[in-house]
């Protein structure tokens, strides 16, 4: 089983949509939790954390449910500048130090 | 400010040749890290420094992969001899201090080995 495991997608929504993309991690001492974004052909950059409570940053909503091991994100009104690879990104503790593990991303397409 | 740097960005190459990847890191970040990303299993850590030393080398495939950093701004790669499976995109990320949460990557380089 992945460490980290996320639907491939693709999720092809219209403007204005809302989607919501969830992840799985398999290791429940995992510490912190975040949605790195990744542009076609380009590095991947961090989107947000994602806290115990929840946390929001405008059109974008991260949630944690530490008993289920589930992370999700959910975007409302999409926007065509939306369209990218969105990664979950677990950290925890393995061989010695705090590591990121990155799951495969999955991919949204936002289309007119 | 500039980011993470990398050298080359692309490069194809013929089976059986070395290959060198640079980073550089961002100016006082003193945590950096290679990756490796494929279609088929997405993005992996090969090796990760902290402080110029190597801490987990244990995603470096083989004895083909070998890592430096010789000190606190500049890091290699290198792939000798290079196999066409090891054609993927190389990432160098780096980050401040032993906290991993935040990593910033460079735009990484494009490897074509045939």
């Amino acid at each position: 089983r992945k460490e980290v495991e996320q639907d491939p997608g693709p999720f092809n929504v219209p403007e204005g949509a809302t989607v919501a993309f969830n992840c799985t991690y398999s290791n429940s001492a995992s510490q912190s939790f975040f949605w790195y974004r990744q542009d076609c052909r380009k590095e991947p950059k961090l989107l947000m954390s994602v806290y115990s409570s929840g946390n929001e940053d405008g059109r974008f909503t991260a949630q944690l449910n530490r008993a289920s091991q589930y992370i999700s994100l959910l975007i409302r009104d999409s926007k065509l500048s939306d369209s990218a690879t969105y990664l979950c990104v677990v950290l925890m503790f393995s061989g010695g130090y705090n590591k990121l593990i990155f799951g495969a991303g999955t991919r949204l397409a936002v289309h007119p | 400010d500039a980011g993470v740097i990398q050298s080359p960005r692309h490069e194809v190459t013929e089976m059986g040749q070395e290959v060198t990847l640079r980073c550089k890191p961002i100016s006082g970040h003193n945590s950096l890290f290679w990756y490796r990303q494929t279609m088929m299993r997405g993005l992996e850590l090969l090796i990760y420094f902290n402080n110029n030393v190597p801490i987990d080398d244990s995603g470096m495939p083989e004895d083909r992969f070998s890592a430096k950093m010789p000190n606190a701004s500049f890091s290699t790669l290198k792939i000798q001899p290079s196999e066409p499976r090891d054609s993927a995109v190389y990432f160098c990320a780096s980050s401040y201090g032993t906290g991993q949460e935040t990593q910033y990557f460079g735009p990484g380089t494009r490897l074509l080995v045939l």
